[in-house]
């Protein structure tokens, strides 16, 4: 059982540019979420989704888009990536929204801004 | 804005001896409140959930107390064991609706052999 996937696990990106990152779960999950940890700072949420088809904003979202066409993925897009970007992606899924069931995280994506 | 702060931000222990975490919360309208784990270059591990209403959870060596009124919660581990060594991070849900966890920046455990 896979549990939470994230791809790619690490990238550099120059200022300006955009990229993709991915996350596939396949514990049927109807919530998943986008988080960036930092030092010194707790996990931050950058946008979740209740479900196919939908996405909401969370504390930090500017900057990013998400989509959320299939029920098992969730994608996280950087249009034009800024050094302030630079930090470690978290994807996580859940059955339940509100943290009524637990979380399931991937291992992270480490993104680097030059 | 709820600020979760979880002190100390390090901590070491020989092997065998039983410890407390310290998560304190600011907003005490929380709905429920999560204990994780997370090892290096590794995503996060839920430990234990608490919901409101309650007053702890167990779960093996680990049990997680959650005092609502003064904003606290603590993470007991009995017994440690050089594999325990991690970091724990708590969180905790507004009851206001919204689906966001409040993320403390954690304990960095270290369990001596």
């Amino acid at each position: 059982n896979a549990g939470v996937t994230q791809t790619p696990k690490f990238r550099v990106l120059k200022t300006g540019q955009s990229m993709t990152l991915l996350c596939a779960q396949d514990m049927n999950h109807e919530y998943m979420y986008w988080y960036r940890q930092d030092p010194g700072m707790g996990l931050r949420l950058i946008h979740y989704s209740v479900g196919e088809g939908t996405t909401a904003k969370g504390e930090v979202p500017d900057g990013y888009n998400v989509s959320r066409l299939k029920k098992q993925n969730f994608l996280l897009g950087l249009e034009s990536a800024a050094p302030s970007q630079t930090s470690v992606y978290f994807c996580a899924s859940s059955p339940l929204g509100r943290g009524q069931s637990p979380l399931h995280f991937g291992n992270g994506t480490r993104l680097t801004v030059t | 804005k709820q600020e979760v702060t979880q002190i100390p931000a390090a901590l070491s222990v020989p092997e065998g001896e039983n410890l407390v975490l310290n998560c304190s919360f600011t907003d005490s309208a929380i709905y429920n409140l999560q204990w994780f784990r997370q090892d290096p270059g590794k995503g996060l591990t839920s430990l234990l959930l608490i919901q409101s209403s309650q007053r702890e959870q167990t779960s093996g060596r680990l049990n997680a107390s959650l005092d609502k009124s003064s904003g606290r919660s603590t993470l007991y581990i009995a017994a440690s064991q050089p594999g325990d060594s991690a970091t724990y991070l708590c969180a905790v849900v507004q009851s206001t609706g919204a689906n966001n966890l409040f993320f403390g920046t954690g304990t960095r455990l270290t369990v001596i052999p």
